[in-house]
């Protein structure tokens, strides 16, 4: 498969506990997105990368919230002491350069914060 | 602030029947449209994707039309099939650094048989 991966695909946590998701994007592809959804709402822009570089993060990624990629490959989404609002379905997409690109989706690790 | 708006919230439809999907938006400066399918627990999967010109796109028994003047856009499904049965998010891009997405709330169609 040379889609999007994500792993895990479900993650069940207890409050105050870290956890840590990857994602595995097209191989070709240098730009990298996460997103966080909620049960029937469109996904919500948390951060962008450029190759290795963490271009923008949204206001949403609070603190305890960070994100890596180390080599401009996969990149790891970091959540610290997990909190109730932080259960979501986290989404990764990757896509190639130019104006008209087409964005592909991961499969989304869903978070469930007891 | 940029904004996407979807209508209606929610929809059922009969298997066979055509129905369509809204989309408001507000995002400037426009760069392009795009209508992705979203099935329960998985990721969302492109169906169109639409520049300023393009007033009109089909993918299959998908068919979306963009009027950039009024900033609208619907997606009308043809001959709906039991496999329709998902949320359809409406998409729109900017110019800006990153070309960033905004995302609707999504419609979520289920269709009966």
């Amino acid at each position: 498969d040379t889609g999007v991966s994500q792993d895990p695909r479900h993650k069940i946590t207890k409050r105050g506990q870290n956890v840590t998701f990857r994602c595995d994007p097209i191989s070709e592809h240098n730009r990298l997105y996460w997103y966080r959804q909620t049960l029937g709402q469109g996904p919500e822009f948390l951060t962008y990368f450029q190759n290795e570089a963490q271009l923008e993060k949204s206001r949403l990624l609070s603190d305890r919230f960070s994100a890596e990629r180390p080599k401009g490959s996969f990149s790891t989404l970091e959540i610290q002491r997990t909190e109730q609002g932080d259960s979501a379905m986290y989404l990764c997409a990757s896509r190639d350069d130019g104006e008209l690109y087409e964005q592909y989706f991961g499969p989304g690790t869903r978070l469930t914060v007891t | 602030k940029n904004q996407v708006e979807q209508s209606p919230q929610s929809l059922i439809i009969l298997e066979g029947k055509n129905c369509t999907l809204q989309c408001n938006y507000t995002v400037s400066p426009f760069s392009n449209l795009r209508w992705y399918k979203q099935d329960t627990g998985r990721g969302p999967v492109s169906l169109t994707i639409m520049t300023f010109s393009e007033n009109t796109k089909s993918n299959g028994r998908y068919t979306a039309t963009l009027d950039a003047d009024t900033k609208q856009s619907s997606l009308h499904i043809t001959a709906s099939q039991l496999s329709d049965s998902a949320s359809y998010i409406c998409v729109v891009g900017a110019k800006a650094a990153g070309n960033k997405l905004t995302f609707g709330g999504g419609t979520r169609v289920l269709v009966k048989p």
